[in-house]
């Protein structure tokens, strides 16, 4: 167990539906990250965000936004869903710079 | 930019025998290095990592990497292959001050009796 605590684990919805997938952060974790691993893409970085600012963004699309909360947890927000959008979403999370990032066990997301 | 490459999609062993799964990384600075690994079903458990201190980096389960400057590499072993060991196996690279991991398309072990 990493620490790194992610909810819903498994999730089906339509095309053009809107999810949100949330992220708590092992404890004292100031930095959460983001990641999207599919078939044909692999594990892509789309966010990180450190003690509630936005620190990079990678491969994210602009139908897709994230927040991290005062308490730190974080959301991932995916709208317009398309059927490509099906993967497996992970959320890490990590102390300071230089530390090791540790990941949750993801959620499935499932576009029909 | 840094990238990482790992040479074969899927390797084979028979239980028992030396695992080698390889990875080579670009960085135009001084890499911090990664093995993560992912049972079916489940989400990235981190084996080891390379921070610039020791060369031969030890991690869990027996595994080992060793990080070679010249070669631009960071190969995994383990001496002696286990069934459990049967999972994906993914090398990612990151730079000091900037944590963002960036992955190789990983490599699926499967162990045979």
């Amino acid at each position: 167990d990493s620490g790194v605590t992610q909810t819903p684990k498994h999730l089906i919805t339509a095309t053009g539906q809107r999810v949100t997938l949330r992220c708590s952060p092992r404890s004292g974790d100031l930095s959460v990250y983001w990641y999207q691993q599919s078939l044909d893409q692999g594990l892509q970085f789309l966010i990180q965000y450190y003690n509630g600012e936005e620190r990079a963004k990678g491969n994210i699309l602009e139908r897709f936004s994230a927040q991290q909360f005062p308490d730190l947890h974080s959301e991932l927000n995916l709208s317009s869903l398309e059927l490509g959008d099906s993967a497996l979403y992970f959320c890490a999370s990590s102390a300071l710079v230089g530390n090791t990032i540790y990941f949750g066990e993801g959620s499935w997301l499932t576009v029909v | 930019a840094q990238s990482v490459t790992q040479l074969g999609s899927h390797v084979s062993v028979s239980e028992g025998a030396l695992v080698l799964l390889r990875c080579n990384y670009s960085s135009s600075v001084p890499p911090y290095l990664f093995w993560y690994v992912q049972y079916p079903n489940q989400g990235l458990q981190l084996l080891l990592k390379y921070t610039s201190a020791a060369t031969l980096v030890k991690g869990i389960n027996g595994f080992e990497a060793e990080f070679k400057k010249s070669e631009t590499s960071f190969h995994l072993t383990k001496p002696s292959a286990h069934m459990s060991d049967a999972a994906e196996y993914f090398c990612a690279v990151s730079t000091p001050g900037f944590q963002k991991l960036v992955f190789g398309t990983g490599t699926r072990l499967l162990v045979s009796p």
